[in-house]
């Protein structure tokens, strides 16, 4: 059962921010954010986690609401290269459940 | 570092076949995951190893579905008595471990194609 819930596609133009969002309305207290993208004919790529804190690193920025029942993320200056599937998952940071859930994604097309 | 490498790339075979896919994870891994991909949907967990036990197999579609991970690093999953059904790209994925808020290394896939 998805946990998330993500709009199926979004357009972005090149050089311009791109802010994915999505919701996880019955997020535990215990259960991480965490976004993968999957560009075509690859695999999963990680790109950022995060519990409550606002979170950045070297690919993007990571949002959370306060009640953390949704969350956006942000690719600052999105690139051609950026073009992928987008997966938006909760999945608990103990020992236990390991699995990823994904869901169908967001397909983000970047134009030049 | 090598990432994840998974061979053979791609795997075309004739319904009722035995086929067997390979995962080399990162080296010093412990934990390993199959993933089952269809076309237009979201990767599906299969199993996951932790050292050389399967950890959980609940994701195993049915008994012809089968892995092993003997020496705790590379891993097959076999298929016995292929359907068309188990057309997909299987995905491999390595973490340091388990627990925690680890990220999962992903290789690229194998296409399975069962005709």
């Amino acid at each position: 059962d998805a946990k998330t819930t993500q709009p199926p596609s979004m357009d972005c133009a090149e050089g311009r921010a791109a802010n994915l969002p999505c919701n996880h309305s019955t997020i535990s207290g215990n259960e991480y954010v965490y976004w993968y993208r999957q560009i075509h004919s690859q695999g999963p790529q990680y790109i950022i986690h995060g519990l409550k804190n606002n979170e950045t690193n070297e690919m993007a920025s990571l949002i959370i609401t306060e009640d953390r029942k949704s969350s956006t993320l942000i690719l600052p200056h999105a690139t051609l290269r950026d073009t992928a599937v987008y997966y938006c998952i909760v999945r608990v940071g103990g020992t236990n459940d390991y699995k990823l859930s994904f869901g169908a994604g967001t397909t983000v097309t970047v134009r030049a | 570092g090598a990432g994840v490498s998974q061979t053979p790339s791609n795997k075309v075979t004739e319904k009722g076949k035995y086929v067997e896919l390979r995962c080399d994870p990162i080296s010093g891994h412990t934990a390993l995951y199959w993933y089952r991909q269809s076309l237009g949907q979201g990767p599906e967990f299969l199993i996951y190893f932790q050292g050389t036990g399967a950890a959980d197999d609940s994701g195993l579609p049915n008994d012809r579905f089968f892995a092993v991970r003997p020496e705790g690093s590379v891993s097959t999953l076999k298929i016995q008595r292929t359907e068309r059904g188990d057309s997909a790209v299987y995905l491999c994925a390595s973490s340091p471990r388990a627990s925690g808020s680890n990220e999962q290394f992903f290789g690229p896939g194998t296409r399975l194609t069962v005709l």
